[in-house]
């Protein structure tokens, strides 16, 4: 049972446009969602959060949106860099937990 | 600024060995996880503990087990390792994983383990 689900395994997007990786949840408890990427050999690195009381955050080229009704996050990336070719990991905790969920992971290309 | 660091890198084991996976951790966080990654796969959480003498299990604990005598450290134990338990094996730590914290989890570099 995959209560956090990354429909898409891979997207390619031309550089200097935008990348939007999408995630859904089925939890309704979840109210705490996070982004995380990683590079080849390497462990996640996190990227943005957002709080189920707020319904974008944005951290630079990075903004996270979130829709409680449709049980749906996004992460956009604008504009989309090179370095920004990794996967994506989707997660969420609810603040009753000591965990987190992932779910599988978007691997992301930037082509030139 | 170590963070959080796993030996070894990789390892090739044979079935039915065994072998102890270390993650240390320096930032004094309580939290502690252990997750696995097969190939084409999201994070599996194995075990995770919230504190020095507590752990609980994740998602996949079958064939694992795990100690945390102290708060750095949380070594993840393969008694008999079976082909499944090939994965890449990653240990992460934090704070506080509630909504207080925006970089709740950080993570070592990963072990890749092989079972023949």
């Amino acid at each position: 049972d995959q209560q956090v689900k990354q429909n898409s395994p891979s997207l390619s997007v031309q550089e200097g446009r935008i990348s939007i990786l999408n995630c859904d949840y089925t939890n309704s408890m979840f109210d705490y969602f996070l982004w995380y990427k990683k590079y080849p050999a390497e462990g996640p690195t996190f990227l943005i959060s957002i709080s189920s009381i707020k319904d974008k955050n944005e951290d630079g080229r990075f903004t996270v949106f979130l829709n409680k009704s449709a049980k749906h996050l996004s992460l956009h990336i604008v504009p989309s860099q090179p370095g920004d070719s990794a996967v994506y990991f989707c997660a969420a905790s609810d603040s009753s937990a000591s965990k987190i969920i992932f779910g599988s992971g978007t691997r992301l290309s930037i082509r030139p | 600024n170590a963070g959080v660091t796993q030996t070894p890198k990789f390892r090739i084991l044979k079935i039915g060995q065994s072998m102890t996976l270390q993650c240390t951790q320096d930032m004094n966080h309580n939290y502690m996880y252990w997750y696995r990654q097969d190939p084409g796969m999201g994070l599996k959480l194995i075990y995770y503990s919230v504190g020095a003498g507590i752990t609980d299990k994740g998602e996949v604990p079958n064939g694992y087990n795990v100690s945390r005598s102290t708060t750095e450290d949380f070594p993840l134990r393969l008694e008999l390792a079976a082909p499944s338990q090939t994965s890449v094996y990653f240990c992460a730590s934090s704070l506080d994983p509630g909504l207080a914290s925006t970089d709740t989890q950080y993570f070592g570099p990963g072990t890749r383990l092989t079972v023949l």
